[in-house]
C-alpha cells in the first residue's frame, strides 16, 4: 500500500518555506526522500531511520515520527532550484523494496 | 563515473513482441530494483534483487521477469508485451549495510521510455 503524501502540489515563491508529509499504515525501517525533476531520474534528498538516525544532503531537514508511522520533509527559503517532484518512499523490509507515494508537484517562482 | 545505465532509453514496439531492457552499474552494489513510473501513481517497484540469484517481486510484478546472473548486471524482461505496460522505466541500485539489510540511497539509473501499440 502506497503512503499518502499532502500536499499534492505546492506553489512559493523563491524564499518562501514548505512542509511535505508522508503518512503510512505500516510499521517502517526507514523513509527516503527523493526529488524529480521532469524527464530526469529521481535524485536522492534523504534517508530517516527507525532509531532516529538521518542521512543526507545538509541543506535539507525531515522528521520521522516512528510512533504515527509519518515523515515531513522541511524546505526553507526555497529556491527556484527546489522545483520539482517530491517522493518519499518507505521501506517495511529494510531491504530498499521502497513503496513510494504518489509524489507532491512544487514550484518556485521568482 | 559511479553510474547506472540502462538501454535503450526510449522504445516503440508492438503487442507480444518480446522485449529486454538492461540494467548495469558499476558502483559492486548488492541491491537492484526495477520501478515503473505512470502519471499520478508515482514509482511502483516491480522487481528487486539483494544479490545474485537472489530476486524477488515488488509491488506490480505481473507480466514481468528479471534475472541476476552477474553482480552489475538485472535485466527486466516483457515475454508478451501488452499496452498496460507503455511506461516509464526506472532501474536502481543500493550498497548493503554491513548489517545485512539496505540503509541507503538508491542511485537511479536514467529511465527507459517503453511504449507498446
Amino acid at each position: 500500500q502506497q503512503p499518502v503524501q499532502s500536499p499534492q502540489a505546492v506553489i512559493l515563491r523563491e524564499g518562501e518555506d514548505a512542509v511535505i508529509n508522508c503518512s503510512s499504515s505500516k510499521a517502517l525501517y526507514s523513509v527516503h526522500w527523493y526529488r524529480q525533476k521532469h524527464g530526469e531520474a529521481p535524485v536522492f534528498l534523504m534517508i530517516l531511520l527507525k532509531g532516529g538516525e538521518q542521512k543526507g544532503h545538509e541543506k535539507i531537514s525531515a522528521s520521522f515520527n516512528e510512533k504515527k508511522q509519518q515523515s515531513s520533509l522541511y524546505l526553507t527559503a526555497s529556491q527556484l532550484s527546489y522545483s520539482g517532484t517530491y517522493f518519499c518512499g518507505t521501506d517495511k523490509k529494510g531491504y530498499s523494496t521502497l513503496t513510494f507515494g504518489k509524489g507532491t508537484m512544487l514550484l518556485v517562482s521568482p | 563515473e559511479a553510474q547506472v545505465t540502462q538501454n535503450p532509453r526510449y522504445l516503440i514496439t508492438v503487442t507480444g513482441k518480446k522485449l529486454t531492457v538492461t540494467c548495469s552499474q558499476n558502483m559492486n552494489h548488492e541491491y537492484m530494483s526495477w520501478y515503473r513510473q505512470d502519471p499520478g501513481l508515482g514509482l511502483r517497484q516491480i522487481y528487486y534483487s539483494m544479490n545474485v540469484e537472489v530476486t524477488d517481486k515488488g509491488d506490480v510484478p505481473e507480466g514481468y521477469k528479471v534475472s541476476r546472473k552477474e553482480k552489475r548486471n538485472f535485466p527486466l524482461i516483457l515475454e508478451s508485451p501488452s499496452p498496460n505496460q507503455t511506461s516509464l522505466y526506472f532501474c536502481a541500485s543500493s550498497p548493503r549495510t554491513s548489517g545485512g539489510g539496505s540503509y541507503n540511497e538508491q542511485f537511479f539509473g536514467p529511465g527507459t521510455r517503453l511504449t507498446v501499440l
